[in-house]
């Protein structure tokens, strides 16, 4: 069975520093990986997604692909107190079926 | 831009009850989907739609009927609430459902069951 898992589960940063998260994968042959942010009492918002071994950077986000060692990370620099959330990794699997991790719950201190 | 409708916000409900979820998409997308969170667990699949009158089970199904009448709307029916059931259902929509596509959300039905 596919799984994704994401670490930290928990993360706290000052305001300006900046934010990485973890999300492992367990089928190589995923097809693209999601970041998605969600607030508390609000539905998941894509960020970013990725699709080929690499980075790719939008903005204040960068993410890192590596397929061979299953591994994918969000990175958002000159972290803001309105990035506190939960961010979710959703990885395309066999037959367009998307596995979503648990989530990391990133709060940015003022 | 377009926007997702989730009503009601909050239902509450009692043990054995039928419970209606409902949701109202306007970016005019083919798929609509219903997903279950449930705190220390992942989105869970319940049921999609991929074009209007179409249904498909997802991983979650068992317990649960869904109704995808017109393109824009695709409700959610709880066939018999668990007592003590707490959770949130989450309405998506994407374009057509291959890999790559983003998913939009609305904001959440939050279940209580007495």
């Amino acid at each position: 069975q596919e799984k994704v898992q994401q670490s930290p589960e928990s993360l706290i940063v000052p305001e300006g520093a900046m934010s990485s998260l973890n999300c492992t994968f367990s089928n190589s042959a995923s097809q693209s990986i999601w970041w998605y942010q969600q607030h508390p009492g609000k539905g998941p918002e894509a960020l970013i997604s990725i699709f080929s071994n690499g980075n790719k950077k939008e903005g204040r986000l960068t993410v890192y692909l590596n397929r061979a060692s299953l591994h994918v990370s969000l990175h958002i620099r000159d972290s803001q107190p309105s990035d506190s959330a939960v961010y979710l990794c959703a990885v395309f699997g066999d037959n367009s079926k998307l596995i979503w991790g648990l989530g990391t719950s990133l709060v940015v201190n003022p | 831009g377009g926007i997702i409708t989730q009503t009601p916000k909050f239902l509450i409900g009692q043990e054995g009850q039928k419970l209606t979820l409902k949701c109202q998409q306007n970016f005019n997308h083919d798929t609509m989907y219903w997903y279950r969170q449930d705190s220390g667990k992942g989105l869970r699949l319940i049921y999609y739609s991929i074009t209007e009158n179409d249904l498909q089970k997802g991983d979650l199904s068992e317990g649960y009927d869904a109704s995808r009448e017109k393109k824009s709307s695709f409700s959610l029916t709880v066939t018999s609430a668990q007592k003590n059931e707490m959770a949130v259902f989450l309405c998506a929509s994407s374009i057509i459902r291959v890999s790559n596509e983003r998913l939009f959300f609305g904001h959440g039905t939050k279940l209580s069951v007495l």
